[in-house]
């Protein structure tokens, strides 16, 4: 079956580090692929997404990259705030199948 | 506003006692679709719907039920709960056809069975 699989958390950084949470998926087809971010207390906000092998989704300053042959997207940022406080999940989609992976906690110090 | 509607959003009850938790979309989406999340489990899919009157098994439907009369609700149903269903549920909708769609999420109900 289709699954995701994410870096364990939490991960916890300083005001301005540089961020890397891993994904990697398994599907039977070619997914679309998602990041998802929950803040506390909240429901699940898509941050970026992409829909093919080589795509580059971006938003808010964080990037992912479908890559088809180690089948990943992770998720970076290059200088992450403590507004970025929050659970991030990796999902996928094929057909009508949504699959997320088991959520990163990230907090970040000032 | 577009959005996803859940009620209520928190919830204490008592094993055995019916309840339904409601869900709303504004955005004419034909797919909506029940999630659970439980701590390390991330999120699990209960059931989903393609359009109305069309409904079908996710990951973990047991012990619940769902309706899809009309295209913006749909309700969850759990007809005789159980402590094993305490969790923080989430009502998501997307259109349907094709891989591109994200699924936009509710706000989430925290349910307590004792």
């Amino acid at each position: 079956g289709n699954s995701v699989t994410q870096m364990e958390g939490p991960v916890t950084l300083s005001e301005e580090a540089f961020l890397t949470i891993n994904c990697t998926y398994t599907a039977t087809g070619y997914p679309s692929l998602f990041w998802y971010v929950q803040y506390p207390g909240e429901g699940l906000q898509l941050l970026l997404k992409a829909t093919k092998a080589d795509d580059k989704g971006s938003n808010k300053g964080f990037e992912a990259t479908y890559r088809k042959e180690t089948t990943s997207f992770h998720l970076e940022k290059g200088s992450v705030q403590v507004s970025d406080s929050a659970v991030y999940f990796c999902a996928l989609r094929l057909g009508q199948n949504f699959v997320f992976g088991p959520g990163t906690r990230l907090s970040v110090l000032p | 506003e577009a959005q996803v509607t859940q009620n209520p959003r928190y919830l204490i009850t008592v094993t055995g006692k019916k309840l339904t938790v409601t869900c709303s979309q504004n955005m004419n989406h034909e797919y909506m679709s029940w999630y659970r999340q439980d701590p390390g489990l991330g999120l699990r899919q209960i059931y989903y719907s393609m359009n109305v009157e069309v409904t079908d098994k996710g990951d973990v439907p047991e012990g619940y039920k769902v309706s899809r009369k009309e295209k913006r609700n749909f309700p969850l149903i759990l007809e005789s709960p159980s402590p094993n269903q305490t969790s923080l549920y989430f009502c998501a909708s997307s259109f349907s056809p094709g891989l591109l769609y994200e699924q936009y999420f509710g706000p989430g109900t925290r349910l307590t069975v004792t």
